[in-house]
């Protein structure tokens, strides 16, 4: 079975600076999807971004960008010129062959003025 | 667009009540649903996985005739909380995909309280 996991509990970040969060997962599957959600206080789920295993180019949002390493199973999100808003709890989570979602345990994102 | 909403946003209930919960897909048709749950702090734990016209598919310890899930139409699905108790109270998220999509997009959630 895939998992996902995030290392990283609670992550803090100047205003302004750029954070990176990180996400590992393991498959066997060659052809996946890879996303980062957000979760605000409010605790609607947004989509942040999504990466196609296929696709060797790193997905990239306005300041959000992704370091996709296929071989090493690592998916991480960075967040340049953080704002207050980027407060959050973020979600990794895995698409394979079937319907679900895998997610990992997510990460709090603190951002101090 | 991919707008998914959620109704009602919050519910306090009796113990022994049922709770209908909504969960729509506003500009797009979602022939896939999802119902999770999720405790605070914590990742959101899938329930089932609903397909417009058939029954839903189950996880692993979530007792179907408790959770009734009925999927009509290709813009709405509704989770019915049957019998609730203080143990069932929670945060609920729906998800919708597109047909042929591999994106969920997600509802605002639904916070029930069972007294």
């Amino acid at each position: 079975a895939q998992t996902v996991t995030q290392s990283q509990p609670e992550m803090s970040v100047q205003e302004a600076e750029t954070v990176t969060l990180s996400c590992t997962y393991d498959t066997s599957e060659s052809d996946y999807y890879l996303f980062w959600y957000k979760q605000p206080p409010s605790r609607q789920m947004i989509l942040v971004i999504r990466q196609e295993a296929y696709k060797q180019q790193n997905a990239t949002e306005n300041r959000f960008s992704v370091n996709f390493q296929k071989a090493a199973k690592s998916f991480s999100l960075k967040i340049s010129d953080s704002q207050l808003g980027d407060a959050a709890m973020y979600f990794c989570a895995y698409k394979g062959y079937g319907n679900k979602l895998v997610f990992g345990a997510g990460t709090i994102l603190r951002v101090k003025s | 667009g991919a707008v998914v909403s959620q109704h009602p946003s919050r519910v306090i209930c009796k113990s022994g009540t049922s709770v209908k919960i909504e969960c729509r897909s506003l500009d797009f048709q979602a022939t896939t649903m999802f119902w999770y749950r999720q405790f605070p702090k914590k990742s959101l734990m899938l329930m089932a996985t609903s397909n417009e016209g058939s029954k839903a598919t189950y996880e692993q310890g979530v007792e179907k005739d408790k959770f009734l899930i009925n999927h009509a139409s290709l813009t709405l699905s509704t989770l019915t909380v049957t019998s609730a108790h203080p143990e069932d109270s929670s945060f609920y998220i729906c998800s919708a995909r597109l047909a042929g999509g591999e994106t969920q997009y997600f509802g605002p959630g639904t916070r029930l309280l069972v007294l």
